[in-house]
């Protein structure tokens, strides 16, 4: 069974300029969470997407946005890019049995540089 | 606020030692606990999942376990080998399913 996969896998941008950021999730996998790393703050929650509904959101500025398709993939959207949003952008796919989140798959990231 | 804290932040073993990485968090409501591997420049490996509700979970030389009551779970590896040299991370799930991390702990293991 293929892993979570994340297009592209590095990304060079200006300030000021907007990404989009793709997952693709294990088959049969309902639930596609976003996660931000950085050496300062570590590791922090974006958002989690469950059948095209966003159910949770971390504390991101309103820049960072999300959707997800009906066959599960998701995007995620950095608008007005700062130097503070490199950082490497991590997707976790879950079974979600019954509407909750289980065990939780990370893809390799994509890392975004600003510049 | 869940916080959870892992500690130490940096460990280095000779090959063959068992030893235990630390994790704890301050809100003991959560959903499942889960334990990680980050290889330098990588993504993430889950290595265990203990539900709420699980003292403990074996996966091969692993071995975690949970304790709600005092905040705690640790993360044993028996008998470590060079190539078990990660930064093992360790994550609460609150119950708005939102995984809350630890800072992780370095594991260097010495031929």
């Amino acid at each position: 069974k293929a892993g979570v996969t994340q297009t592209p896998r590095y990304l060079i941008k200006t300030r000021g300029q907007q990404v989009t950021l793709s997952c693709s999730p294990i088959s049969g996998h309902r639930s596609v969470s976003w996660y931000q790393q950085t050496p300062g703050q570590g590791l922090q929650f974006l958002f989690e997407y469950f059948s095209e509904t966003q159910r949770n959101k971390g504390n991101f500025p309103g820049r960072f946005s999300g959707r997800q398709f009906s066959n599960s993939r998701s995007e995620m959207n950095v608008s007005t890019l700062e130097l503070g949003d490199s950082a490497l952008y991590l997707c976790a796919s879950s079974l979600a049995v019954g509407g909750a989140p289980y065990e939780q798959y990370f893809g390799p990231g994509t890392r975004l540089t600003v510049t | 606020k869940q916080e959870v804290t892992q500690i130490p932040a940096a460990l280095s073993v000779p090959e063959g030692e068992n030893l235990v990485l630390n994790c704890s968090f301050t809100d003991s409501a959560i959903y499942n606990l889960q334990w990680f591997r980050q290889d330098p420049g990588k993504g993430l490996t889950s290595l265990l999942l203990i539900q709420s509700s699980q003292r403990e979970q074996t996966s091969g030389r692993l071995n975690a376990s949970l304790d709600k009551s005092s905040g705690r779970s640790t993360l044993y590896i028996a008998a470590s080998q060079p190539g078990d040299s990660a930064t093992y991370l360790c994550a609460a799930m609150d119950s708005n399913y939102q995984l809350i991390w630890g800072a992780g702990t370095k594991l260097i293991i010495k031929p």
